[in-house]
């Protein structure tokens, strides 16, 4: 079964400090790994979009990597703000044509001032 | 890309009541989808919406409880039918643009249901 596995669940961090997100997939072959901002209330916001090929992509203060090998992604969040409080959600697409993306469920970020 | 509006942003509804909740997309897709979210939860696919065509429901969705039109390239509508506690969400419209392995996928601001 395809599935797509986050942790930390919840993580809380204080302002400036860096942080790392994980996301362990099964779905294979892929098409593309994307990492999704979502702020209370609201609809999630893309921040990185990897296709199977790419090892990193940066978006300002966030970076993604991506290990197919072990498949394996992570999130890397440098110098945190309290605007950085949201959850963080790994969505893997699988290479079958279609639109069944897989969605993690998410970290829930909490930067403390 | 491409922005996405929802209505309404929320609501509270009496049990075994019907919302229908509206989704704008300022560029023509041709697929829309509608997602849940419930509290705590990640999204799940409920139907893909294709214009001029019936919509594509997963597996636990229903037409009759979930009834979608899709009348033109911008516009979708998702209607909650006959409400219970359990319906509780947030409804999200998304798109997706672009092709093959880069495509990205927009998603609307939600719409918060309480069903009490």
């Amino acid at each position: 079964k395809n599935q797509v596995e986050q942790s930390p669940q919840s993580l809380i961090i204080l302002e400036g400090k860096n942080c790392t997100l994980q996301c362990n997939y099964t779905v294979s072959p892929f098409s593309n790994l994307r990492w999704y901002k979502q702020d209370t209330g609201r609809g999630p916001v893309s921040l990185t979009i990897m296709t199977f090929s790419e090892n990193t992509k940066s978006n300002g203060r966030y970076t993604a990597t991506l290990d197919a090998d072990t498949k394996q992604s992570s999130l890397h969040i440098t110098a945190s703000q309290l605007s950085d409080s949201a959850s963080y959600i790994c969505v893997v697409s699988p290479n079958t044509g279609g639109f069944k993306t897989i969605f993690g469920a998410g970290t829930r970020l909490f930067v403390k001032a | 890309s491409a922005v996405i509006s929802q209505k309404p942003s929320r609501d509270i509804c009496q049990r075994g009541t019907s919302l229908t909740i509206q989704c704008q997309v300022d560029s023509q897709v041709t697929m829309m989808f509608w997602y849940r979210q419930q509290p705590g939860q990640s999204l799940t696919l409920i139907a893909t919406a294709n214009q001029g065509s019936e919509a594509t429901y997963e597996s636990g969705f229903v037409i009759d409880k979930f009834p979608i039109s899709r009348p033109n390239l911008t516009f979708s509508t998702l209607t909650v039918s006959n409400m219970s506690p359990e319906d509780s969400s947030i409804y999200l419209c998304s798109v997706s643009i672009g092709r093959g392995v880069a495509d990205t996928q927009y998603f609307g601001p939600g719409t918060r249901l309480t069903v009490l």
